[in-house]
């Protein structure tokens, strides 16, 4: 199947700073990739779609501004948590979908970022 | 707006025991998808049902789609310690947004 690649895995940062996390697919073309945000024991959480080279969709309760993201390429799409909390502490996963013909609707999913704000 | 509920969230079965997750919409469907997570893992995709009624088998795994389009289940036979993760649905709904809003999962517990 498709790949996609999450980075950072872990990152720890001090109250106040931004962390960016890239989700890159590598073999495919991503026109649509979602985030996601789960904390532990729970569900994912939908924060927004990205397409690439158009802003991005927020879900309900997410704040645009705290959680910035860039659909830039049709492989790349980044996520930065600004002015992060300790209440942003939380597992962060991107999706991808395929476009066009090949698009199945099946979602490809990065291996996650655990984000630990001290 | 879209809601897909998912029970039951714990399961803790004896090895060679089945097991059933449910999902269900509150509204209609295009597709439902099956995703494993496993313990400090990611989802990965297990199969999608777009038909009506629709069931798919992958060896002891069973899935059903309702025929209203609005539930769900995964069945497994005999249960393995290999099965052990969170089961999660996720409902997609037609439109050029396709989004895609999951259950809150189903976690597995096989003991030896």
């Amino acid at each position: 199947g498709a790949v996609v690649s999450q980075h950072p895995s872990w990152v720890i940062c001090k109250s106040g700073t931004s962390v960016k996390i890239e989700c890159r697919s590598l073999d495919f073309q991503a026109t649509t990739m979602f985030w996601y945000r789960q904390f532990p024991k729970q569900s994912l959480m939908l924060m927004a779609t990205s397409n690439e080279g158009s802003k991005a969709t927020y879900e309900q309760g997410v704040e645009k501004d705290k959680f910035l993201i860039n659909h830039a390429s049709l492989t790349l799409s980044t996520l930065t948590v600004t002015s992060a909390h300790p209440e942003d502490s939380s597992f962060y996963i991107c999706s991808a979908m395929t476009g066009g013909w090949s698009n199945t609707g099946e979602l490809f999913f990065g291996e996650g970022s655990r984000l630990t704000v001290l | 707006g879209q809601q897909v509920m998912q029970i039951p969230q714990y399961q803790h079965v004896q090895e060679g025991e089945d097991f059933t997750t449910y999902c269900n919409s509150s509204t209609t469907l295009s597709n439902i998808q099956w995703y494993k997570q496993r313990p400090g893992g990611h989802p990965v995709f297990l199969i999608q049902l777009v038909k009506s009624g629709e069931v798919k088998k992958q060896k002891r795994l069973t899935f059903q789609f309702g025929e209203a389009k609005k539930n769900s289940s995964l069945h497994i036979t005999a249960t393995q310690t290999t099965d052990v993760g969170t089961y999660f649905c996720a409902g997609q709904t037609s439109g050029g947004y396709q989004k895609v809003t999951f259950g809150i999962g189903t976690k597995l517990q096989v003991i030896p």
